[in-house]
């Protein structure tokens, strides 16, 4: 079936810091997303990409849909503690029904 | 403030009883919800599609005799986990569609330990 495979898994870094994560897909996906999840909450919408090639800021967040449509990345930019968390990818493939990668944990080091 | 709620946050049963979860959009109207579970430090696994006043559509390996959605309004949808076992604690997470996937807002989750 179809998978996202998003890394990195986990990452260490210095508050200020820039962080950058993404998704592969061996399937084409028509709209790709990107959440937040905090601890025993549920996602937080960041971004939507919706066309290959797009790519979208929200604040220190950036994301782009891949031409080929088969992977996306997230930056974030100058690191702050609240950025703490889990980021996920989701790429819908029907009906509006998501499929998400692994998740990367996002570990701000004191 | 908050678009969906979930209902309990928490629970904790002893195996072989059912336990029942809500969603509630407390902003829209939604005919459409999904449900998720999540075991821990993995990612959301959909599984299934409740459509109100029908029949929830479940993902391939979903059992749907053990997992009983009743969407039966525009603003409420259940999910009954029925003959919970162990195996079944996980952090279930619904979602509430508005409009398009940028408007899917889930739950705050409910954490279901079977012991």
């Amino acid at each position: 079936g179809q998978q996202l495979n998003q890394s990195p898994q986990s990452m260490f870094i210095q508050e200020g810091e820039d962080v950058s994560m993404n998704c592969t897909s061996s399937s084409i996906f028509n709209t790709w997303l990107w959440y937040k999840q905090d601890p025993g909450e549920g996602p937080v919408l960041l971004i939507a990409l919706y066309k290959a090639g797009e790519l979208t800021s929200n604040g220190r967040l950036t994301a782009q849909f891949g031409i080929t449509r088969k992977d996306s990345f997230l930056n974030i930019s100058a690191s702050i503690p609240s950025d703490v968390g889990i980021y996920f990818c989701a790429g819908d493939y029907s009906n509006y029904q998501l499929i998400w990668g692994a998740g990367t944990k996002l570990i701000i080091k004191p | 403030g908050a678009v969906v709620s979930q209902h309990p946050s928490r629970v904790i049963c002893k195996s072989g009883t059912s336990v029942k979860i809500e969603c509630r959009s407390l902003d829209f109207q939604a005919t459409t919800m999904f449900w998720y579970r999540q075991f821990p430090k993995q990612s959301l696994m959909l599984m299934a599609t409740s459509n109100e006043g029908s029949k929830a559509t479940y993902e391939q390996g979903v059992e749907k005799d053990k997992f009983l959605i009743n969407h039966a309004s525009l603003t409420l949808s259940t999910l009954t986990v029925t003959s919970a076992h162990p195996e079944d604690s996980s952090f279930y997470i619904c979602s509430v569609l508005a409009g398009g996937l940028d408007t899917q807002y889930f739950g705050p989750g409910t954490r279901l330990t079977v012991l």
